[in-house]
C-alpha cells in the first residue's frame, strides 16, 4: 500500500461549483497534512494545513481531517478556472515541516468556463 | 527578490557526464531538502540538511551527493547519469519551528539526460 494516495484525475468541475480532493494515507502515526497546489511546469505552494481532526476554513479552501479513517480532504467553493492545477496531498509524522513529508501522487483538477 | 532559487534551471547532458545543481534560500531557514519529480508527478524527498547536517537521506544512488556548504546554500552533485535521472528537481527550505508547517520550493531544475 502506497503510504498517500490521491485519484490521479483528472478532475473536472464547471466554473462555481464545487470541487473535492480526497486523499487517504498509511501511516497511523501521521501527525500534519497538508495541500500544496502546483500549476503546470512551476513549484508546489502552500495552500492549506491541518493537524486536528474535523474541518478548517481559509476563504474559498476547506481542509477535512478524519484520522480515525485517515483521511483528508480539501473542498474548494466557486471553483474559478485559475484553480486548474495539480493539488498534491502530504503528511509529516510530525508537527513540525521539517521532517520528512510524504507527497501523494497529486489530483489533476480541471476548472471549466 | 528570489527566495529559494535554483540554478541551472535546464540542463541537458549525455548519459555518464557529472552534473552539478545549486539552490540557494535567502529567508534564514534552517532546513532545506531536494526532491524529485518524476514524468507522473510524483514529488520524492532524496536529501535533508538541517544546518549543514544530513538529517534525511531517502533511498537514492550513490550518484547522487548532496553538500551543504552553509545553512542557506545546498547543492546536489550527480555522477554518471543515467536516463532515469531524467526529471525535475526541486529544492526547498523550511524553518525548524514546531508549528511553522510551510514548505517554500525553489523553481525546480529540469534535467534532461540523453
Amino acid at each position: 500500500q502506497k503510504e498517500v494516495e490521491q485519484n490521479s484525475g483528472p478532475l473536472s468541475v464547471p466554473e462555481g461549483a464545487i470541487a473535492s480532493l480526497n486523499c487517504t494515507y498509511s501511516d497511523r502515526g501521521s501527525q500534519s497534512f497538508f495541500w500544496y497546489r502546483q500549476y503546470s511546469g512551476k513549484s508546489p505552494e502552500l495552500i492549506m494545513f491541518i493537524y486536528s481532526n474535523g474541518d478548517k476554513e481559509d476563504g474559498r479552501f476547506t481542509a477535512q481531517l478524519n484520522k480515525a479513517s485517515q483521511y483528508v480532504s480539501l473542498l474548494i467553493r466557486d471553483s474559478q478556472p485559475s484553480d486548474s492545477a495539480t493539488y498534491l496531498c502530504a503528511v509529516n509524522r510530525a508537527e513540525t515541516s521539517y521532517d520528512k513529508v510524504i507527497f501523494g501522487p497529486g489530483t489533476s483538477l480541471s476548472v471549466i468556463p | 527578490d528570489t527566495a529559494v532559487s535554483q540554478t541551472p534551471k535546464y540542463l541537458v547532458t549525455q548519459m555518464g557526464n557529472d552534473k552539478s545543481i545549486k539552490c540557494e534560500q535567502n529567508l534564514g531557514h534552517d532546513t532545506m531538502y531536494w526532491y524529485k519529480q518524476d514524468s507522473k508527478k510524483f514529488l520524492k524527498i532524496m536529501f535533508s540538511y538541517n544546518n549543514k547536517e544530513l538529517i534525511i537521506n531517502e533511498t537514492v544512488p550513490n550518484r547522487f551527493s548532496p553538500k551543504s556548504p552553509d545553512k542557506a546554500h545546498l547543492n546536489l552533485h550527480i555522477n554518471s547519469l543515467e536516463l532515469g535521472d531524467s526529471a525535475v528537481y526541486f529544492c526547498a527550505s523550511s524553518r525548524r519551528v514546531i508549528g511553522d508547517y510551510e514548505q517554500y520550493f525553489g523553481p525546480g531544475t529540469r534535467l534532461t539526460v540523453t
